[in-house]
């Protein structure tokens, strides 16, 4: 069973923070994808990645930045922190060979204060 | 980009009447079209998918119908139960390895 594995299930941080959010992943899956979850607006996604090194703009990319150095590991970072980022985000990860489906992370819940 | 809007937003139901949640996308390059369920304080979790070569899919009590011309695709759930209460998110993609881009989720609650 692939397994996708976010650091922290609740984080708090402060304003203006430099904040990381690991995603790890055990399936040797080549993509990997970053989304924020918020009522009412579903799942939007930020960046996402499709090799090693390789990282492209989501639809709301502003404010976050990504590092993917290792195939199983997709970092998420908040540069400076700000109160409207607090959120819930989902990891995801997908074999990129034709095979349906995400299989996501259990997800961080980021209150920023 | 891809934009995918969905109806309604809540949806009760009496346990064992059917639920009809409805997406459309704006992208005619969208060929894949995958929904997902989350379970209160749990992960999405895919439960049926639709690829454009299809118009209709069925797996036991859930089914999904696509009408590329219309650019529009809608789950449903026959003889609801109370387990079917969730979120349900529709996603539009190019391809099964690509990119998804959701709606906004539909909650559905039945009622016992």
């Amino acid at each position: 069973d692939v397994k996708v594995t976010q650091s922290s299930r609740y984080l708090v941080k402060r304003t203006g923070e430099k904040v990381f959010l690991e995603c790890v992943q055990d399936m040797d899956h080549e993509n990997m994808f970053w989304y924020r979850q918020d009522p009412g607006l579903g799942l939007r996604l930020i960046y996402f990645s499709y090799d090693v090194k390789m990282k492209e703009k989501g639809d709301i990319p502003e404010g976050y930045s990504v590092s993917r150095e290792k195939k199983e590991r997709f970092s998420l970072i908040l540069e400076s922190a700000s109160t409207n980022q607090t959120s819930m985000y989902l990891c995801a990860s997908n074999s990129g060979q034709g095979i349906s489906g995400y299989t996501f992370g259990s997800g961080t819940r980021l209150t920023v204060v | 980009g891809e934009n995918v809007e969905q109806h309604p937003s809540t949806l009760s139901v009496q346990e064992g009447d059917s639920a009809v949640i409805k997406c459309t996308y704006s992208d005619s390059a969208s060929n894949y079209f995958p929904w997902y369920k989350q379970e209160l304080g749990k992960r999405p979790q895919l439960i049926i998918d639709i690829r454009s070569n299809v118009g209709e899919k069925k797996d036991q009590r859930i089914a999904v119908t696509l009408n590329k011309t219309a650019k529009h695709f809608s789950l449903h759930i026959t003889e609801t139960q109370p387990e079917d209460s969730a979120v349900y998110f529709c996603a539009a993609s190019m391809d099964s390895s690509y990119k998804l881009i959701f709606g906004s989720g539909t909650r559905l609650l039945v009622r016992p």
